[in-house]
Parts: C-alpha cells; sequence; structure tokens
C-alpha cells in the first residue's frame, strides 16, 4: 500500500515569512496529491492538489510542487498570517475505483504576528 | 460541494457504556462512508469503510466487535463505541470518498465528534 511521510511535523514562521511543507510518497502510481488545513476542533478542509499530468499549481499565497521521478510532492504558503495557523495534512492516492488516499502524519504550522 | 453532517458534536460517557455517532450526507448519496479517528496532535487514522447495505470493512488493528459501524441507508452510517474506556477517547470524523470521475476529487469531512470517556 501506500506511505506517505511528512515534514516537519511543526513549523514556527513569523509573520510575513514563507512556510514549506514536504511530502515523500511510496507508491508510483499514486497521481492525485491533495493538501488538506484542519484548525483545533475542527475538520479537514482541502486547500490545494494537483494531479501527476502537472509539475506546479497556484492559489492565491500557496503552491504545491510535485517530482513524480523523486516521488515528493511540497506545500508553499508566502507572506504567511497568523490565520494560516493550523495542521495541514498531505494525501496520496490513485485515483477511480475504490482507492483511499493515505494521509501524512500532518505538521503544525505556528505563524506569530 | 457534497455536505456532510455528524452528531453529537461532542459527548461525554463513563467508561463501560456505549456510544452512538451518526454521520449524514445532507445532499448527496453516499453508499460508502470513511471513518477516522484521530490522537490530539496526530493523523487522521482510517478505522473502517461503511457500506450502504452490507458489512463495513475494517482496517487492520481496528476491533469490529467493539466499533460497531452501520450504514443502514443511502444518507446515514452509525459508529457505535462499545464498552467505551478511556483510552478510546479521541476525535471521531466522518468522511464521503472522493468522487473519482468528477472534476473535484475533494474528499468532503463531517465536523467531527469529540468523544472523552470518564
Amino acid at each position: 500500500g501506500e506511505n506517505v511521510e511528512q515534514h516537519p511535523s511543526t513549523l514556527s514562521v513569523q509573520e510575513g515569512d514563507s512556510a514549506v511543507i514536504k511530502c515523500t510518497y511510496s507508491d508510483s502510481a499514486s497521481n492525485y496529491f491533495p493538501w488538506y488545513k484542519q484548525e483545533l476542533g475542527k475538520r479537514p478542509q482541502l486547500i490545494i492538489d494537483i494531479r501527476s499530468n502537472v509539475g506546479e499549481k497556484k492559489d492565491q499565497r500557496i503552491a504545491v510542487t510535485l517530482n513524480k521521478t523523486a516521488k515528493h510532492f511540497s506545500l508553499h504558503i508566502t507572506e504567511t498570517q497568523p490565520e494560516d495557523s493550523a495542521v495541514y495534512f498531505c494525501a496520496a492516492s490513485r485515483t477511480g475505483g475504490s482507492y483511499i488516499p493515505t494521509f501524512g502524519r500532518g505538521t503544525s504550522l505556528i505563524v506569530h504576528p | 460541494g457534497a455536505v456532510v453532517s455528524q452528531h453529537p458534536s461532542w459527548v461525554i460517557c463513563k467508561s463501560g457504556t456505549s456510544v452512538k455517532i451518526e454521520c449524514r450526507s445532507l445532499d448527496f448519496q453516499a453508499t460508502t462512508m470513511f471513518w477516522y479517528r484521530q490522537f490530539p496532535k496526530q493523523s487522521l487514522m482510517l478505522m473502517a469503510t461503511s457500506n450502504e447495505g452490507s458489512k463495513a470493512t475494517y482496517e487492520q488493528g481496528v476491533e469490529k466487535d467493539k466499533f460497531l459501524i452501520n450504514h443502514a441507508s443511502l444518507t446515514l452510517s452509525t459508529l457505535t463505541v462499545t464498552s467505551a474506556h478511556p483510552e478510546d477517547s479521541s476525535f471521531y470524523i466522518c468522511s464521503a470518498p472522493p468522487r473519482w470521475g468528477l472534476d473535484s476529487y475533494e474528499q468532503y469531512f463531517g465536523p467531527g465528534t469529540r468523544l472523552t470517556v470518564t
């Protein structure tokens, strides 16, 4: 099955700085890579995703890059704000049928004002 | 998007009692639902997949007799924690599976249920 490693487990930055979270996956057939943000006591919510046919995707201050050869993908948040403070999870999956995304262990991002 | 609700949002129960958590799909029909458990500062651990009209599929290490899952209709899946113990205290979240084949593969989660066993 798929195995997803996520680093770092905790990331502390100053407001305005950039934050980068990295994930690696094991199944070369995985072709879908979402990132979820979970605030304390709330449900995870999708913030951005990327499919294996592209190498980078951007949405305002967040971007995701994918290196299929190395089997790793990263989340980039620029100009961080205190409201970006949350736990971020990456996931990887094949698409279709009964495939279930495998989640990373999560990164607690703390943005200091 | 798909809306998933859960009830209750939090529950406190005494050790040895059972607790039922409901997960409803409000604007779509769900033949499958995922149940996750999340301990503080940890990831989402898939416990089981409920299947409408048939038995649930449990992940390795999850006790079937302790975590009873029922998916009686296309809009309701339930998780019952039987003979709860303090170590069962956790955040339980249900989720609709990704809808492969559509434009968005987003996985819609319920708001979660905080279970505290005293």
